[in-house]
């Protein structure tokens, strides 16, 4: 079955500072994998997502991710945080073997101070 | 519309009542999900429609809970004898193939008393 890890409940950084939120994976066959980003009380946005190519993915705001096959990871990456990254933010996995359902992480807090 | 559309985004409801909750994907979007936030938690897969096949209800968790889409358009999620445990935000999200990403609703936030 598959199935995503993300295993920091909460990062704090310092505004300017680079920012990485973990997050590992598991699935049998090839994986798709996604982040998405949740403010305080709306929606979720679709920050970036690998399928196939080039393992540096990049996204909305500023974002990247590198998909590293050997560690099963998908870690979010900023080269400089800015306050207004503080949200919540999910990585989620589908494994194209067992048809398109989408899993989510538990989710990380990111919390960006001035 | 533009977006996907949840309605109602607020119910407050009785423990034992049956509720029912409604989902508009954006059109021309073959895939449809629903997901359960409880406060303070990460999404909980409950339901997932492609087309024309049979859906993906390996998420539901309990019988109280069903789920029906006409064809590539609107959703509902039922939740039937509503418990205390069921209070969340229900939240819909479409998409327009395997590898693409999903767009959500603003949801409907549950609260069972």
């Amino acid at each position: 079955a598959q199935s995503v890890a993300q295993p920091e409940d909460q990062v704090n950084v310092a505004e300017g500072n680079p920012l990485t939120v973990k997050c590992t994976y598991s699935v049998s066959g090839n994986p798709y994998l996604f982040w998405y980003v949740q403010y305080p009380n709306r929606g979720l946005q679709f920050l970036l997502k690998y399928i196939t190519g080039d393992n540096l993915v990049k996204g909305s705001y500023g974002f990247e991710a590198e998909f590293n096959k050997s560690q099963t990871s998908f870690h979010l990456k900023k080269p400089s945080a800015l306050v207004s990254d503080s949200a919540l933010y999910f990585c989620a996995v589908r494994d194209n073997n067992q048809g398109g359902k989408l899993i989510f992480g538990q989710g990380t807090e990111l919390s960006v101070k001035p | 519309g533009a977006g996907v559309s949840q309605s109602p985004s607020n119910k407050v409801t009785e423990k034992g009542k049956d509720v029912e909750l409604r989902c508009d994907p954006i059109s021309g979007h073959t895939a449809l999900y629903w997901y359960r936030q409880r406060l303070g938690q990460g999404l909980e897969f409950l339901i997932y429609f492609q087309g024309n096949s049979a859906p993906d209800k390996s998420g539901l968790p309990s019988d109280r809970f069903s789920a029906e889409r006409t064809g590539e358009s609107v959703s509902t999620l039922t939740i039937q004898r509503t418990q205390q445990e069921d209070s969340a935000v229900y939240l819909c999200a479409s998409s327009t193939e395997h590898t693409g990403e999903l767009f959500f609703g603003e949801g409907s936030r549950l609260t069972v008393l």
